[in-house]
């Protein structure tokens, strides 16, 4: 099994702020199975990426992601009122697993 | 424009089984994949199995082999997800999700709390 271990566990900041979370994996899984998640609460996720830095269909320009091997992170260049909720990254393919979460609250 | 709609919630004792349904529309049904998650309360999102919609393989997460059934229904275009011997653990949101490339999900149904108490 492969382990998705986010960072940080909480990210506090203000509207207009740049954020940065972070995605390791135990294993080397390459470049091309790596997607992002936005979850509010009470709601389904939401593909943000795939493929490390593929956007979704209508996901903001402001949402890029990029890695490879083992080290992949989500950056949102400036927050809006809406990007304030829980971030999920997971590793896609033959297995399945999801990280533990990135929770971005308003500072 | 896509929509998975699942069952409503239900309630269960322990060892009983629950099946919930996602009935998909908007889309050619046969032609993506169909996955489940679940989220227990304060967890992270767990994967329990997915289904090839067009040829109706399955593959299951090692933790719920034996207890999972992933089916599809494509007169109605609907897959179920059966779990039996349930227990309190079992207690969580259940998704079902559509594969939009080897296994990232583009659209998630409304999602359908499983609760599991005696």
């Amino acid at each position: 099994e492969i382990v998705l271990t986010q960072s940080p566990g909480t990210l506090s900041l203000s509207p207009g702020e740049r954020a940065t979370l972070s995605c390791g994996t135990s294993q080397d899984v390459g470049s091309d199975s790596l997607a992002w998640y936005q979850q509010r609460p009470g709601q389904a996720p939401r593909l943000l990426i795939y493929r490390a830095s593929t956007r979704a269909t209508g996901i903001p320009d402001r949402f890029s992601g990029w890695g490879s091997g083992t080290d992949f992170t989500l950056t949102i260049s400036r927050l809006e009122p809406e990007d304030f909720a829980l971030y999920y990254c997971q590793l896609h393919g033959p297995s399945l697993f999801f990280g533990g979460g990135t929770m971005v609250d308003i500072k | 424009q896509v929509q998975l709609v699942q069952s409503g919630a239900e309630v269960k004792k322990p060892g009983a089984s629950v099946k919930i349904s996602c009935k998909a529309s908007g889309y050619t049904f046969a032609r993506y994949a169909m996955h489940w998650v679940r989220q227990a309360p304060g967890q992270r999102l767990e994967w329990m199995g997915w289904i090839n919609v067009g040829n109706n393989n399955r593959k299951y997460s090692q933790k719920f082999q034996g207890r999972i059934t992933i089916s599809r229904d494509t007169s109605a275009n609907t897959i179920n997800m059966e779990l039996s011997s349930l227990r309190s653990e079992d207690t969580a949101v259940y998704y079902c999700a559509r594969d939009l490339y080897s296994s990232s999900l583009d659209f998630w149904g409304q999602g359908t709390l499983v609760t599991v108490s005696s």
